[in-house]
């Protein structure tokens, strides 16, 4: 169980174009889900924290009309880099932390996706 | 302010040695804790977490961590590396304003044959 998935796993685009990147939580319903960057051999960097139904909140030098996130629904959380630059280039992960199906309670864990590759040319 | 200290940047051990990752944290109530590990071009997969109880915690991959207040660390263990664990590792902390995890820098771990 607590399995997150992400699409999709690389995208390469030209610079001005913007990327949707799609984080699912397939077992269990994601009440919070959290969007994080990584630059290589450094460790993650939260970006927002994305609540279904609600606007997401973001850390302190996220641009909010660069990195649009949606969490319409329990499963669903989408980030979209608009207008990328080759700055933007970098590993997108997200996670998700709810309930787990169950019954049982992953309450206060954090469950990752395997991240997406963006690379702006 | 919370935060996660991983002092060791990168380890390098034997095949079949024993292994021990540091962490310490920085946290003013009672922490959570968490260690995860990545391989490269991954995602993060939870090793095991301490919440309450118990402070010697067992996690997949026959590692385990020990949960030490006086020392504010948990440290992971393992009794014998295997090639394939390999990987970055990572400590965190649950921040319960906001759900938010604060992480370590990581530890990169290589295994020598």
């Amino acid at each position: 169980g607590a399995v997150v998935s992400q699409h999709p796993s690389r995208v390469i685009c030209k610079s001005g174009t913007s990327v949707k990147i799609e984080c699912r939580s397939l077992d269990f319903q994601a009440t919070t889900m959290f969007w994080y960057r990584q630059f290589p051999k450094q460790s993650l960097m939260l970006m927002a924290t994305s609540n279904e139904g609600s606007k997401a909140t973001y850390e302190q030098g996220v641009e909010k009309d660069k990195f649009l996130i949606n969490h319409a629904s329990l499963t669903l959380s989408t980030l979209t880099v608009t207008s990328a630059h080759p700055e933007d280039s970098s590993f997108y992960i997200c996670s998700a932390h709810g309930t787990s199906g169950g019954g049982s309670s992953s309450t206060d864990t954090q469950y990752f996706g395997p991240g997406t590759r963006l690379t702006v040319l | 302010a919370q935060s996660v200290t991983q002092p060791d940047i990168h380890i390098t051990v034997s095949e079949g040695a024993s292994l021990e990752l540091r962490c310490n944290y920085s946290y003013g109530a009672t922490p959570y804790l968490f260690w995860y590990v990545q391989s490269p071009g991954q995602g993060l997969q939870l090793l095991l977490k301490y919440f309450s109880g118990d402070t010697l915690v067992q996690g997949i991959k026959g590692f385990e961590a020990e949960f030490k207040r006086s020392q504010s660390s948990f440290n992971l263990r393992k009794p014998s590396v295997h090639w394939s664990d390999a990987a970055e590792y990572f400590c965190a902390v649950y921040y319960n304003q906001g759900g938010k995890l604060i992480f370590g820098q990581g530890t990169e771990l290589s295994v020598k044959p």
